[in-house]
């Protein structure tokens, strides 16, 4: 199955853009998908088919694509935001695949 | 809103097959529209894909896992069930169960809080 590759953390100060990447030669044909995961709870959709927000999620969280690299902005970082983020696409063996995961530390 | 809930025995010997339900709050499994599934993670480690199940009975299962596992679906009672059978400590994770869309780019858009298993003698 394709892979997603994702970098193991990011850092920002409160109130500046946080950026998260998520790169795999799959993603030129296939939407993806951003979860967010507070430790001890279970993820929660903040992104779907690349760019679209659920309702009741923030909106500095936007994601954006280009190419085979797919990118979780979050403008304005707050400390609530401290998480692990994880990036999901599809590929034909797998219907559902994530990548390694971000840990996103707001300082 | 839908809700999610796992449930089944936290720990299980080594060779043994672990069970888990899902029971589902808020929404038909039978109305269609969405597939059931089952999704893993080990302590401090990533989300790995088990596999999902449609009102219908028809499953799709991650290759890494496809021979050890089993997962169905009850409509009658709103839930669906993971075996994953011949398990070994590396199968201790957080199980959750979850709703995942019908459409091409199948996101997950409802989670169980999650239930450890742990793998053990």
């Amino acid at each position: 199955s394709d892979e997603l590759t994702q970098p193991p953390s990011v850092s920002v100060s409160p109130g500046q853009a946080a950026r998260i990447t998520c790169s795999g030669d799959g993603l030129l044909k296939q939407h993806v998908q951003w979860y967010q995961q507070k430790p001890g709870q279970a993820p929660v959709l903040v992104i779907y088919k690349d760019s679209e927000r659920p309702s009741g999620i923030p909106e500095r969280f936007s994601g954006s694509s280009s190419g085979t690299i797919v990118t979780l902005t979050i403008s304005g970082a707050q400390a609530e935001d401290e998480a692990d983020y994880y990036c999901q696409s599809s590929d034909t063996s797998v219907p559902v695949i994530f990548g390694g995961g971000t840990k996103l530390t707001v300082l | 809103q839908v809700q999610l809930q796992e449930s089944g025995p936290r720990l299980v010997k080594p060779s043994q097959t672990l069970s888990l339900t899902c029971t589902v709050f808020g929404a038909s499994i039978s109305s269609g529209g969405h597939y059931w599934s089952w999704i893993r993670q080990p302590a401090g480690k990533g989300l790995e894909y088990i596999g999902r199940v449609f009102t219908s009975g028809s499953t799709r299962y991650n290759p890494s896992l496809k021979s050890r596992v089993f997962i169905s679906v009850d409509s009658s009672k709103n839930e669906f069930s993971l075996r994953l059978v011949d398990v070994t400590a590396a199968d201790t994770a957080v199980y959750y169960c979850a709703r995942e869309a019908t459409s091409g780019s199948n996101w997950i858009d409802s989670w169980g809080q999650g239930t450890l298993v742990t793998v053990s003698s």
